[in-house]
């Protein structure tokens, strides 16, 4: 398995201001997502960030207002922008890894709490 | 585009008693199927993955999930339950035309009583 970690583990927030959050994996990975989790709800994907490029956006998530980063094949931020209450959420990255010739096995980093007053 | 459904919102058993948390999925071919957990405060640990091959797998803490193709279905099953697998539960979908994006399902919150 992988070893992810991501910083600030929780922050709390004011309103309009913006948080970045890193994600630190273990080993070179093909591709890093970020996912966003609102309370009690599943898991919604955000975003691929793509190494050496721009990042690849789901329907409804713009980079405006989640622009995300990836210098290389160990890192990527995520960037929460202009926060309003809405926002209050887990924020996960995830890595993918190649098994058996195959890119198909994604492992979690322990997430982000984020909580906007 | 793939889908997930997890029936059930939530599961209560006895601590060892036998589990059975059901998946079903929507996609045209085989996908890669996935069973994660999330514990109170923490992120997503893998439980176990199908790709191909042996219908029936196995993963990690005594879990074993079987993919029923004929019903679209990846069931996860413990055959005794411990009060340390409360958490909610998680299946998902991966598939290489969709560039293996995972899709996840509602969530299944488990919990154990004793």
């Amino acid at each position: 398995s992988a070893v992810i970690s991501q910083k600030p583990s929780r922050d709390i927030c004011q309103r309009g201001t913006s948080l970045t959050i890193q994600c630190q994996v273990d080993s070179q990975v093909t591709m890093m997502f970020w996912y966003r989790q609102q309370p009690g709800q599943s898991l919604t994907l955000i975003a691929t960030a793509n190494q050496g490029s721009e990042a690849t956006y789901e329907s409804g998530f713009v980079i405006d207002k989640f622009p995300i980063s990836r210098p290389n094949l160990t890192f990527s931020t995520l960037t929460v922008s202009n926060m309003s209450p809405e926002d209050s959420s887990i924020y996960l990255c995830s890595a993918q890894y190649t098994s058996g010739g195959i890119v198909n096995t994604q492992y979690f980093g322990p997430g982000t709490r984020l909580t906007v007053l | 585009a793939q889908s997930v459904t997890q029936p059930d919102i939530h599961i209560t058993v006895s601590e060892g008693a036998s589990l059975e948390l059901r998946c079903n999925y929507s996609y045209g071919a085989t996908p890669y199927l996935f069973w994660y957990v999330q514990s109170p405060g923490q992120g997503l640990q893998l439980l176990l993955k199908y790709f191909s091959g042996d219908t029936l797998v196995q993963g990690i803490k005594g879990f074993e999930a079987e993919f029923k193709r004929s019903q679209s279905s990846f069931n996860l099953r413990k055959p005794s339950v411990h009060w340390s697998d409360a958490a909610e539960y998680f299946c998902a979908v991966g598939t290489s035309e969709y560039g293996n994006k995972l899709v996840f399902g509602a969530g299944t919150i488990l919990r154990v009583k004793s």
